[in-house]
């Protein structure tokens, strides 16, 4: 019964690396997102897909990208991580769209020096 | 554009005390959702409303849903230590994706 499982758990990059943050779902959930959060923003949408083969961009999508080859699984990449990306990172998964509520992952906590 | 205001931010209470946190926006909602959040964790979904007017209460949580659609209160009965955490409201629409507010911070001392 393990739900939405991220990894890893805490990350710390250089300026410029590149890295992905891994998500998986078991439940079968067709809708899969990606959200940062900070302090005094709330949760803010970045990607997210409807199924697997579909993927679009939320509200801060500019140096990320993400792909859903299988219904389980949904990477975020981080392309050339700069300082501005460190936040707290939630995959979230739900059954067709957000109406059902969201199942979400622990979180990666990410910091880019 | 913030289309979820919450209030208040912060709240620290006493144990035994009752609070009320607000979500209010503009927009009409097709659901409005409630999630805790504890630290180092992901948000955990309370409850889900769809109609206007609507109450549902889980234990010593009362959440309602404007008749309007586009406001929601959560009420909290004599608060525990338990109950601290951050606490979130999310409005959607069908075929689309939530949007989330800045949350409520609640702290409730022994």
């Amino acid at each position: 019964n393990a739900g939405v499982t991220q990894t890893p758990k805490f990350q710390v990059l250089k300026t410029g690396q590149s890295m992905t943050l891994q998500c998986a779902q078991d439940m079968n959930h067709e809708y899969m997102s990606w959200y940062r959060q900070d302090p005094g923003m709330g949760l803010r949408l970045i990607h997210y897909s409807v199924g697997a083969g579909i993927t679009d961009q939320g509200e801060v999508p500019n140096g990320y990208n993400v792909s859903r080859s299988t219904t389980e699984d949904f990477p975020l990449r981080l392309l050339s991580a700069a300082p501005s990306q460190t936040s707290v990172y939630f995959c979230a998964s739900s059954r067709t769209d957000s109406f059902y509520g969201y199942t979400f992952g622990s979180g990666t906590r990410l910091t880019v020096v | 554009t913030q289309l979820l205001e919450q209030s208040p931010q912060f709240l620290s209470i006493q144990e035994g005390e009752n609070l009320t946190v607000y979500c209010n926006s503009s927009s009409v909602f097709s659901s409005l959702q409630w999630y805790r959040q504890e630290p180092g964790e992901g948000p955990v979904l309370l409850v889900t409303v769809v109609t206007g007017g609507e109450v549902k209460k889980l234990k010593r949580l009362t959440f309602q849903f404007g008749d309007a659609r586009k406001d929601s209160s959560l009420h909290i009965t004599a608060a525990q230590p338990g109950d601290t955490g951050l606490y979130l409201c999310a409005g959607g629409f069908r075929g689309s994706r939530l949007t989330f507010g800045e949350g409520t911070q609640l702290t409730v001392n022994p």
